[in-house]
């Protein structure tokens, strides 16, 4: 068990650029999450995929934002013309699914900050 | 609308006990989760409850009231290492999506 990798661990961007992060899941874990965190605030649902399907969109997540997960292993979020709103905690993590509770195992994130 | 309400913050010191409560309103419940997280960390899973009742994992305790939508987590013979942030977590599908509360700040004191 290797846990969740995430990359880059910071990225700061100017405003209107294209930001792409990638999450790596641990590897016999077929769902995976992806959430943002504020400073003070829980986090907060994206996304999430049942191998390569995206199960859900937040409804709060506006059209730039746009996650894949090909081949059902690693994970891509794209964030296009970010906003200084955008700049935040970016969490992914994974679970084995299945039936019952199945924990989510979180990465440490990536910091994403907006210029 | 939905929501989950936890205290912001808990004081207490070293070898004392800490409960904090959790209250939820969710369009959908399978169960309530927690997790800490310290200061730069992850989110890292402590328990879980689907059902009423109680349930111990060493120190931590967590307790679930399905009618009252309530629950609790109990932190035993605190310890500085204790020190962080704690959320409650309902799992609002079958697919295990979380919402998270706003997250309790638990500070322990020598």
């Amino acid at each position: 068990d290797t846990g969740v990798s995430q990359n880059p661990r910071h990225k700061i961007t100017k405003r209107g650029q294209n930001v792409t992060f990638r999450c790596d899941p641990i590897s016999e874990h077929n769902r995976l999450y992806w959430y943002r965190q504020t400073l003070g605030q829980g986090p907060e649902f994206l996304t999430y995929f049942q191998n390569e399907a995206q199960l859900e969109k937040s409804r709060l997540l506006s059209d730039r934002f746009s996650a894949e997960r090909p081949k059902g292993s690693f994970s891509t979020l794209e964030i296009q013309r970010t906003e200084q709103g955008d700049s935040a905690m970016y969490l992914c993590a994974s679970s084995r699914g299945g039936s019952g509770n199945s924990p989510l195992h979180f990465g440490n994130g990536t910091r994403l900050t907006v210029t | 609308g939905q929501s989950l309400e936890q205290p912001s913050e808990v004081t207490a010191v070293e070898g004392a006990i800490v409960q904090i409560n959790c209250t939820y309103q969710t369009s959908g419940f399978y169960g309530l989760s927690w997790y800490q997280q310290h200061d730069g960390g992850a989110p890292t899973f402590l328990s879980y409850n689907a059902l009423d009742g109680l349930e111990e994992t060493g120190r931590f305790s967590s307790f679930l009231s399905r009618s009252d939508s309530y629950g609790y987590l109990l932190l035993q013979e605190l310890q500085m290492k204790d020190s962080a942030s704690y959320f409650c977590a309902v799992s609002t599908d079958s697919w295990g999506k979380l919402q998270f509360g706003a997250g309790t700040q638990v500070v322990v004191t020598p």
